[in-house]
């Protein structure tokens, strides 16, 4: 049972260059997240996912996209990196947000963009 | 916008002593607190969550407590040992349950 999985771990872009953060979890969870943990700023919510086919804005959506095309996994997009958006991103999943069941993390990407 | 605020932002403790996290949150409208546990360059894990309803949460060495009315929880760690080194994180979810609000943390190291 793997839980949640971030690809890639690391990685380092120029300016202008576009990538995608693959999450993937197997504890068929209906809800997923990406975040942002920087220096000073705590953990940002970027996007989340209430089920396959939906997603929604977060606190710092901008310069980001996301899909949910299947239940398991969640991409993030970055279409033109920009250096602000150096930062370490999480992806985490619940089950359901009603019951009291937390979220469980993914290791993080760190993406550096120069 | 809530803001969460975690003090202090780090703390050493010898191996043993018994220690208080604490955790406060502007906006008392929240549907649950969670604390979570970060070791260096891994993810969060869940370590308590006390729903909105509850005062208390209990698991091993850890004890979480809240006052939704006064916007404070803390984080009691009994007998800390060597292992507990990490960082802290609270985390209130809001009443629409779709925001995490996360604090900065706190850097804990026990020392043998």
């Amino acid at each position: 049972n793997a839980g949640v999985t971030q690809t890639p771990k690391f990685r380092v872009l120029k300016t202008g260059q576009s990538m995608t953060l693959l999450c993937a979890q197997d504890m068929n969870h209906e809800y997923m997240y990406w975040y942002r943990q920087d220096p000073g700023m705590g953990l940002r919510l970027i996007h989340y996912s209430v089920g396959e086919g939906t997603t929604a804005k977060g606190e710092v959506p901008d310069g980001y996209n996301v899909s949910r095309l299947k239940k398991q996994n969640f991409l993030l997009g970055l279409e033109s990196a920009a250096p602000s958006q150096t930062s370490v991103y999480f992806c985490a999943s619940s089950y359901s947000i009603w019951d009291g069941q937390p979220q469980h993390f993914g290791d993080g990407t760190r993406l550096s963009i120069l | 916008k809530q803001e969460v605020t975690q003090i202090p932002a780090a703390l050493s403790v010898p191996e043993g002593e018994n220690l208080v996290l604490n955790c406060s949150f502007t906006d008392s409208a929240i549907y649950n607190l969670q604390w979570f546990r970060q070791d260096p360059g891994k993810g969060l894990t869940s370590l308590l969550l006390i729903q909105s309803s509850q005062r208390e949460q209990t698991s091993g060495r850890l004890n979480a407590s809240l006052d939704k009315s006064s916007g404070r929880s803390t984080l009691y760690i009994a007998a800390s040992q060597p292992g507990d080194s990490a960082t802290y994180l609270c985390a209130v979810l809001n009443n629409a349950g779709n925001m995490l609000t996360f604090g900065g943390g706190t850097r804990l190291m026990v020392k043998p």
